[in-house]
């Protein structure tokens, strides 16, 4: 059973920059799914933030995707969110989540099935 | 981007009950990419259905799911205490994939 974990520093600073990392256990980083960064605030809900392949292609989410760098370290089995220029409405309980494909007989797609428990992150001085 | 809005927005019923939960696209969802979570205090959204009216592995089939277009609709069929939870519903026909404010049941 696939494991996902969020790590980095709960509080960051205004304008600064937030990092962190999704350590996954259980699985492989691998061609049968996408690995992808969501946030829930009591103001925007859930968003979806990023998403990247084993081989590195990445999706962003256009509203965020000017201060968003999302990547892979298959030889570690994690991958990493990084934001930029950070502001209060970048507090949230961060989650990365792991798509996988589904089937319903006549077509296919990704639905997020396995998150991490999610880690509050404060911008805040 | 594609605006999904639920309703209602919060509901107290009793066990045994029947409940359909809505969700509503800004724009026609072409290929049905719609799918339902459930997420209770503390922990992170679990995925019910996808595909409309699909049942991930787990769900219970109490948990229904139906609707096309713009207009979806997930049906619990007999309440239970363990159905609490706040319920949102995620598109993903376009892009970016967007979910919906949430319904919150409360059993």
């Amino acid at each position: 059973q696939v494991h996902l974990q969020e790590s980095g520093p709960g509080l960051v600073r205004p304008s600064g920059t937030l990092s962190l990392t999704c350590a996954v256990s259980g699985d492989s980083i691998g061609p049968d799914h996408w690995w992808n960064w969501v946030r829930q605030s009591p103001e925007k809900g859930l968003e979806w933030i990023a998403g990247i392949s084993h081989s590195g292609t990445t999706s962003y989410n256009p509203s965020l995707k000017s201060r968003v760098t999302i990547s892979v370290d298959k030889a570690k089995n994690q991958f990493s969110l990084i934001l930029t220029s950070v502001t209060a409405a970048d507090t949230a309980v961060y989650y990365c989540a792991r798509d996988s494909l589904f089937s319903t007989g006549s077509d296919s797609h990704f639905y997020f099935d396995s998150w991490g428990q999610g880690t509050l992150v404060t911008v805040s001085s | 981007e594609i605006v999904l809005t639920q309703s209602p927005g919060t509901l107290s019923l009793s066990p045994g009950e029947r409940v359909s939960l809505s969700c509503r696209a800004s724009q026609t969802l072409v290929n049905n990419y719609l799918g339902w979570f459930q997420q209770k205090p503390g922990q992170p959204p679990r995925l019910l259905i996808y595909g409309v009216s699909h049942r991930a592995t787990g769900t219970p089939d109490r948990f229904s799911g139906s609707g096309s277009g713009t207009e979806f609709t997930l049906t619990i069929s007999r309440l239970e205490p363990e159905d609490s939870a706040v319920y949102y519903c995620l598109q993903h026909t376009g892009s970016p994939r967007t979910f919906g404010p949430g319904t919150k049941l409360e059993i």
